[in-house]
């Protein structure tokens, strides 16, 4: 089992829908990242949390330390929201990647 | 300013052969990583430098693998005896501090194909 899921593994939308990527982790982390990932390989990081709710734009990013669980949501989502989003967990020392959720957007 | 840079961008080598992969992290930047991605999946840590120092290098897979920064700015990762399994595309990123509440900021990669 690894230790960061990832679902959905792919996701399609139309213009203007409401996205939510889930994120669950199975250690304990002092923070979770999440990064979008362009094709061609570009990384950018969206959003670093250890507990609560960021917002960026039409990014909101939540934690539920608790519960193991983040999600990062996408409000009227839009073709070049098109990406790869990858959670991340800082535990120990290292960053733990999840496999990504691949998210279509369609004009 | 300049963000973090990697060269080459592509890299085909033979089974076999050696390779050594640069990355050129934001100046000042005191912390870098090394990560390698599959095809399909998120990165994969292999090492990270604080200073000239490798810090942790449990994520190297084997001895044929090696890492270093010596003046602190620019390192280099090299891959001995390369074999077709190290095909990926390998990913630099540095940070202000080694401490996990930093932004990691993401270098373009270099793609390894070994035929």
């Amino acid at each position: 089992k690894n230790e960061v899921e990832q679902s959905p593994q792919n996701l399609t939308a139309q213009e203007g829908e409401f996205i939510t990527i889930n994120c669950s982790y199975s250690v304990g982390i002092s923070a979770l990242h999440w990064l979008q990932q362009h094709p061609g390989g570009g990384i950018v990081s969206l959003f670093m949390l250890s507990s609560g709710k960021k917002k960026h734009g039409r990014l909101i990013a939540t934690i539920n330390i608790q519960e193991k669980h983040s999600s990062l949501h996408i409000t009227a989502s839009h073709p070049r929201d098109s990406a790869v989003y990858i959670c991340a967990v800082a535990y120990t020392d290292k960053l733990i990647f999840g496999t990504g959720t691949r998210l279509q957007v369609f004009p | 300013g300049a963000g973090v840079s990697q060269t080459p961008s592509n890299k085909v080598t033979e089974k076999g052969k050696y390779v050594e992969l640069r990355c050129d992290p934001i100046s000042g930047h005191t912390a870098l990583y090394w990560y390698r991605q599959s095809l399909g999946q998120g990165p994969e840590f292999l090492i990270y430098f604080q200073g000239t120092g490798a810090a942790d290098d449990s994520g190297l897979p084997n001895d044929r693998f090696f890492a270093v920064r010596p003046e602190g700015s620019v390192s280099t990762l090299k891959i001995q005896r390369t074999e077709r399994g190290d095909s990926a595309v390998y990913l630099c990123a540095s940070s202000p501090q080694a401490d996990w509440y930093n932004e990691q900021f993401f270098g373009p990669g270099t793609r390894l194909t070994v035929l």
